[in-house]
């Protein structure tokens, strides 16, 4: 069946340096992917929507510039960490529409970020 | 702005009985969508169960149900014969029809032998 999934699944790096993750969807296209947060045992927090084709949308609180998002094709939407701090490292969990307009979404099994 | 509440950080249930999740939310709106969300140990998120708030039948899902309450804004989760597996945490859920997930603080389930 349709499968989101995110590369890398860990990733480590240094404070000052950036780090791109991605997310692609399998055997379905997404024009809009969602990108969430995940603090240890907290909930998911909506970053930004990726829209294929323009601009992001980023939610209130979020920097834009920080958290550099790329929807460059249907099946493909990135999340660039800029400049990152030990405070940026997190969960990182991406979600597409299972299908044009669709309620549901699948989700990505997360991309866990150490910035030491 | 909506918001979603659940007010279990813990629950505990041993293997084979029944257990309840509570969720409540607030919305002006009318029309919108409900999911319970399962985040076992590897992460990964995976739906449980999903309500339309114009359906007034509450919705199942083999082993999980739901009793939504449209007036009271409450929207729980009943495991019925949990299994060792369902040993996650669970996330509720409420989306607008034209909006993005908003998701609750989650409730961790420990289902004992």
């Amino acid at each position: 069946g349709a499968v989101v999934s995110q590369h890398p699944s860990r990733v480590i790096c240094k404070s000052g340096t950036s780090v791109k993750i991605e997310c692609r969807s399998l055997d379905f296209q997404a024009t809009t992917m969602f990108w969430y947060r995940q603090f240890p045992k907290k909930s998911l927090m909506l970053m930004a929507t990726s829209n294929e084709g323009s601009k992001a949308t980023y939610e209130q609180g979020v920097e834009k510039d920080k958290f550099l998002i790329n929807h460059a094709s249907l099946t493909l939407s990135t999340l660039t960490v800029t400049s990152a701090h030990p405070e940026d490292s997190s969960f990182y969990i991406c979600s597409a529409p299972r299908g044009q307009g669709a309620v549901e979404q699948y989700f990505g099994p997360g991309t866990r970020l150490t910035v030491t | 702005a909506q918001t979603v509440t659940q007010s279990q950080p813990e629950m505990s249930v041993q293997e084979a009985e029944t257990v309840t999740l509570s969720c409540t939310y607030d919305t002006s709106e009318n029309n919108y969508y409900l999911f319970w969300y399962k985040q076992p140990p590897s992460r990964q998120m995976i739906l449980v169960i999903r309500q339309e708030a114009y359906k007034q039948q509450n919705a199942t899902e083999n082993r999980f149900s739901v009793n939504f309450q449209k007036a009271a804004k409450s929207f729980s989760l009943k495991i019925s014969d949990s299994q060792l597996g369902d040993t996650a945490m669970y996330f509720c859920a409420f989306m607008s029809l034209t909006d993005k997930l908003i998701f609750g603080t989650g409730t961790r389930l420990q289902v004992f032998p």
